[in-house]
């Protein structure tokens, strides 16, 4: 199984800013996974990073909103743009393996 | 759209009972995969079921799938305080690469 380790753990941010949530795995997979839950919700799944290429976006999720870094296959980060409390969720990156997913402990992030 | 629904949103009950927990879905499936999240913290996966498997156990866990209901149920056999979180299924379609996760069961169980 993988680990993964994910920062910060929580952040309190002013509407506006920026945040990058890190993720680090302990092994090389070629895809992450990065997903929003919103309070009191499920899983929502943002996008699909692969290393070497660009990010693949979910319906009603945008680049400018969330760019995301792939830069080798042990790393990624989620950029949370423009800020608004509305974006005050936990937010997970996975990795797929075999048939299942193994996830971060998540960012909880208040936007206030 | 959610592919899984799961009911009940929430279930209390005393330690050393059952709780059953259920989830449906809308399409194909190749595996179907329950997850336990404890105080909005990351996910553990717990059990996974294949398409043509109707019953699996691990431990105090059972899972059913029904495919030609297009249902599942996680029963916790004599429940435990430590088993309070949030439960939820995540149907896959793609062999681990394309999830989409039911709205969860809040288990409370109380000592």
């Amino acid at each position: 199984s993988a680990v993964i380790s994910q920062k910060p753990s929580r952040d309190i941010c002013q509407r506006g800013t920026s945040l990058t949530i890190q993720c680090q795995v302990d092994s090389q997979v070629t895809m992450m996974f990065w997903y929003r839950q919103q309070p009191g919700q499920s899983l929502t799944l943002i996008a699909t990073a692969n290393q070497g290429s660009e990010a693949t976006y979910e319906s009603g999720f945008v680049i400018d909103k969330f760019p995301i870094s792939r830069p080798n296959l042990t790393f990624s980060t989620l950029t949370v743009s423009n800020m608004s409390p509305e974006d005050s969720s936990i937010y997970l990156c996975s990795v797929p393996s075999g048939e299942t997913q193994y996830f971060g402990p998540g960012t909880r992030l208040l936007v206030l | 759209s959610q592919q899984g629904e799961e009911d009940p949103q929430a279930l209390s009950i005393q330690e050393g009972e059952n709780a059953t927990m259920n989830c449906s879905y809308k399409t194909s499936i190749n595996n179907l995969q329950w997850y336990r999240q404890n105080s909005g913290r990351g996910l553990v996966h717990l059990i996974l079921i294949r398409s043509n498997e109707r019953e699996k156990h691990s431990g105090r866990l059972r899972v059913t799938l029904d495919t030609s209901k297009k249902s599942s149920s996680l029963l916790i056999t004599a429940s435990r305080a430590a088993d309070t979180a949030s439960y939820f299924c995540a149907t896959d379609d793609n062999y681990g690469q394309n999830f989409v996760f039911g709205p969860g069961t809040r288990l409370s169980v109380l000592p």
